[in-house]
């Protein structure tokens, strides 16, 4: 299995421009599960999906944010517009039912 | 007052000692938890998941855990140069729909010198 795959690895945009970080989960893993990681905040969990539905997105930190998941194997998190306080590093994380989470490289996102 | 606690570190150790993690958490009804270990520059990747109280071992690595006391920690013995790394402690909560999802402290930074 090729573990959860993210894709770009890195992003470097400018203030005000729209970014989409992309996810590929383990198959047959009904969670899926988006996180922002920063020096200052932690690991925060921004929002999780149960079988493509979004259960909680309760940790987006506003309406700029946005997420899908149109299918079992895809999901995006958007950010339109972007702003330089969301510097940081956002992992996407998949899971079976309620056993242990596995997390994919991450994308560093730097905005200028 | 944040849900799961750590002390941030960092905790320095020499090579062969025990390091010793700790963690404390708010949720009385909390279930499950888990240690990650997560080095500079890479994802979080689990090392260790407890249930029950008492200990449980894995190696080198010895989970504990006291739900009276709300307290789990990490023991690393014999500590090596590549256990340096930060170890993220989380705790399942109850969540809506009936799932349990995982709140992370913010990580202790355990540096190991030779």
């Amino acid at each position: 299995d090729a573990g959860v795959i993210q894709s770009p690895r890195h992003e470097v945009t400018e203030m005000g421009q729209e970014v989409t970080l992309r996810c590929k989960p383990i198959s047959g893993h009904d969670y899926l599960f988006w996180y922002r990681q920063t020096m200052m905040r932690g690991l925060e969990l921004l929002i999780y999906f149960n079988n493509n539905v979004p259960i909680d997105d309760s940790g987006m930190p506003e309406d700029r944010f946005s997420a899908k998941m149109p299918n079992a194997s895809f999901s995006t998190l958007k950010i339109q517009p972007s702003e330089p306080r969301d510097s940081a590093v956002y992992f996407c994380a998949s899971r079976q039912g309620g056993t242990r989470q596995y997390f994919g490289p991450g994308t560093r996102l730097t905005v200028t | 007052q944040k849900e799961v606690e750590q002390n941030s570190g960092p905790l320095s150790v020499p090579e062969g000692a025990i390091a010793s993690l700790n963690c404390t958490y708010s949720d009385r009804g909390s279930q499950s938890f888990f240690w990650y270990r997560q080095y500079s520059g890479k994802s979080p990747e689990l090392i260790m998941f407890i249930y029950s109280n008492g200990d449980k071992e894995d190696g080198r690595f010895t989970a504990q855990l006291n739900k009276a006391s709300q307290y789990v920690s990490l023991l690393i013995r014999d500590s090596q140069p590549s256990d340096s790394a930060t170890y993220l402690c989380a705790v399942n909560r109850h969540a809506s729909g009936g799932s349990y999802i995982p709140t992370f402290g913010r990580g202790t930074s355990l540096i190991v010198h030779p």
